[in-house]
């Protein structure tokens, strides 16, 4: 099946500093999405990218879907923005949903 | 708001007990997913429904059953569970089973003690 890797697997930035977070895939994908996943547990959508830019406020995704990799970048970060972000791709010939093992992001204040 | 509700937030059972997790989605899709995410590990999917009908059992053992009662609701049955199943249990949903976006309820943390 199709393998989903990420990094880094932990962040640690200031507030205010910038990050990209990236996730590499091992197959084609029809869809790719990024969550953000809260201290309650909740995976909140950030985007639905199966290929190209998008731009939603301080953060922003790329996905490169012929090189098997997407990015999400995270600017002016603030201590709201830590958790666990997640990709997740939906490829191959099965009707799964496959995630990453996740970047685990701490902004300090 | 999320369009995707599961109750309860939290449940302790133990290993003899028999409960259910309840997931109701308000967002008109037609596909529904269970997934486990234990301690250190990536989300597992357990369990596909689309139309009502299941699609994908990920070789989830006997004492973990789902139902499918209409395309709005999904229910985990558990019983006689082991503390290794102690974890989060996520809900979502899709417009359909091909590559569509999918929402994610809140979870229900389970222990079992």
């Amino acid at each position: 099946g199709i393998q989903v890797e990420q990094s880094p697997p932990d962040l640690i930035l200031q507030e205010g500093a910038n990050s990209t977070l990236r996730c590499n895939f091992s197959d084609s994908v029809n869809n790719l999405q990024w969550f953000h996943q809260n201290p309650w547990g909740q995976l909140i959508n950030l985007f639905y990218i199966p290929s190209g830019t998008k731009q939603n406020g301080r953060l922003s995704a790329t996905t490169v879907a012929t090189e098997r990799y997407s990015l999400l970048y995270i600017s002016s970060s603030q201590t709201t923005d830590s958790g666990v972000y997640f990709c997740a791709v939906f490829g191959g010939a099965t009707n799964k949903l496959i995630f990453g093992t996740g970047t685990l992001l701490a902004v300090q204040p | 708001e999320t369009g995707v509700t599961q109750t309860p937030r939290h449940l302790v059972m133990g290993m003899t007990n028999k409960k259910s997790l309840k997931c109701e989605q308000h967002l008109g899709h037609n596909a529904m997913y269970w997934y486990k995410q234990s301690a250190k590990k990536p989300l597992e999917l357990m369990f596909v429904y689309s139309l009502e009908e299941r699609v994908e059992n990920n070789s989830v053992p006997s004492r973990f059953s789902p139902e499918c009662p209409n395309s709005s609701h999904l229910f985990l049955h558990l019983h006689t569970l082991q503390p290794e199943d102690s974890a989060l249990y996520l809900c979502a949903s899709s417009q359909d089973i091909t590559n569509t976006e999918a929402f994610f309820g809140q979870g229900t943390r389970l222990t079992v003690v």
